[in-house]
């Protein structure tokens, strides 16, 4: 069964827009985390933010911001003022807590973000 | 910072050859991890290791092997390669534990069979 689901493929905007990523997310356990990663043409994924069950707090950092939202089990990515540096795709994950989980991450498909000047 | 690195970036080898992908970490993590990614299907795990000379099958293991003789290295191999095989393969690493972790990435290799 999909565990994360971004049920966006590909968001094309006009620079300087806002953009914002969904993912959903499905798990039983009471401890996990989420991920975002940004895979730019160069192929290697980047390390965005990580956000554990049980701290729902939003968070900001530049032009982006995260909203996790354990009652919808949602963890929506916003870019502000978007730039064509951030043309990019964009992949949520989730890592549950469990002993024999081994770290293994479940990933969305990824949605793809291109910003036009 | 983390480094992940993947010996080749770009491989084009011939139906039936058998590929060697290397990936070397640096940070000493415990976890590394093997996925492929294709388009519309996201990064799948192929394996993945959780200590030297351990390994634990993905989602997706078939024709593939892998082999950690040391901590830094993991190395995934195509047996008799096949042009199914053509992908985007990421090499990652991880520190131990139960999950949470957040797992770096290598720049990925780019393997074409033909």
């Amino acid at each position: 069964a999909q565990k994360v689901t971004q049920a966006q493929t590909e968001i094309s905007v006009v620079e300087k827009e806002d953009v914002t990523l969904d993912c959903v997310y499905e798990t039983r356990d009471t401890t996990y985390y989420l991920f975002w990663y940004k895979q730019p043409p160069s192929g290697e994924l980047v390390f965005l933010i990580r956000r554990n069950s049980f701290d729902e707090q939003n968070e900001i950092s530049g032009r982006y911001s995260w909203n996790f939202q354990k009652s919808t089990s949602s963890f929506n990515f916003t870019i502000t003022a978007s730039q064509v540096v951030d043309s990019a795709v964009y992949f949520c994950a989730l890592s549950e807590w469990t002993t024999d989980s081994w770290g293994k991450f479940q990933f969305g498909a990824g949605t793809q973000v291109v910003v036009t000047p | 910072d983390v480094k992940v690195t993947q010996s080749s970036r770009y491989l084009v080898k011939r139906t039936g050859e058998k590929v060697f992908l290397e990936c070397v970490q640096d940070m000493d993590h415990e976890n590394m991890f093997w996925y492929r990614q294709d388009p519309g299907l996201g990064l799948r795990l192929i394996y993945f290791s959780y200590d030297v000379k351990m390994k634990e099958k993905g989602d997706i293991p078939e024709g593939y092997s892998v082999s950690r003789e040391k901590k830094e290295r993991f190395s995934l191999i195509l047996e008799s390669a096949s042009t199914n095989q053509t992908s985007m393969y990421l090499c990652a690493s991880s520190r131990t534990g139960g999950g949470g972790n957040t797992i770096y990435f290598g720049e990925g290799s780019w393997l074409t069979v033909v």
